[in-house]
């Protein structure tokens, strides 16, 4: 498998759940990224790890947690999520350090909808 | 003033004809540019990325930068019913890694 990949693709959660979010990247990038996207409106940042240390974390709120277990995986822990929430969320990777290989490349997404 | 802004459109062109896509950020130290591209539904997927100023061709599309003018553009050629999408304008903040500020898109509808 190439790219970027994601799963689950498509998650349904009630306020109460605990799920996670997984991404894998195998471009032998370093560096990873969670985005959300909410209709209408631009690309949130939400963390960002570089070298499995996080760089980032954009005031998020604590119900999200992210997790770099090493360089191609990345995981967002959701609990109590509220519906506003609900949101497709992107994971993205790079390979920081070198100019010309800074592009962020996504994966599918996963579309959540908290109820 | 957002940091990176982008027409929401739609921006409407016939087949054939070449569509024109703006972004103006407010960072004069930005470095990096680049144009993504969204189906409905899909994820963002890079088109092109442009660091100097001028312009850069690829196949049918062309990005334009002028720093002075923080303005950078993205001109299709030749557009297709099959361009029809949203378009990201994302700008690279200087120094520390890599992190993109995107603007809000601008929908591109190509009509035969």
């Amino acid at each position: 498998e190439t790219g970027v990949t994601q799963t689950p693709r498509h998650l349904v959660m009630g306020m109460t759940n605990k799920k996670s979010l997984k991404c894998e990247q195998h471009l032998g990038h370093n560096a990873m990224y969670w985005y959300k996207q909410s209709a209408k409106k631009p690309l949130e940042l939400m963390f960002v790890y570089s070298l499995e240390e996080r760089v980032e974390n954009n005031s998020v709120p604590s119900r999200f947690s992210p997790e770099c277990p090493n360089s191609s995986h990345l995981f967002l822990h959701l609990h109590t999520l509220q519906p506003e929430d609900s949101a497709l969320y992107l994971c993205a990777s790079s390979l920081s350090g070198t100019r010309n290989q800074e592009t962020q490349y996504f994966g599918p997404g996963t579309r959540l909808l908290v109820l | 003033q957002k940091e990176v802004e982008q027409n929401s459109g739609p921006l409407s062109v016939p087949e054939g004809a070449i569509a024109s896509l703006n972004c103006t950020y407010s960072d004069r130290g930005s470095q990096s540019f680049f144009w993504y591209r969204q189906y409905s539904g899909k994820s963002p997927e890079l088109i092109m990325f442009i660091y100097s100023n001028g312009d850069k061709e690829d196949g049918r599309f062309t990005a334009q930068l002028n720093k002075a003018s923080q303005y950078v553009s993205l001109l299709i050629r030749d557009s297709q019913p099959s361009d029809s999408a949203t378009y990201l304008c994302a700008v690279k903040r200087p120094g520390g890694y890599n992190k993109l500020i995107f603007g809000a898109g601008t929908r591109l509808a190509v009509h035969p």
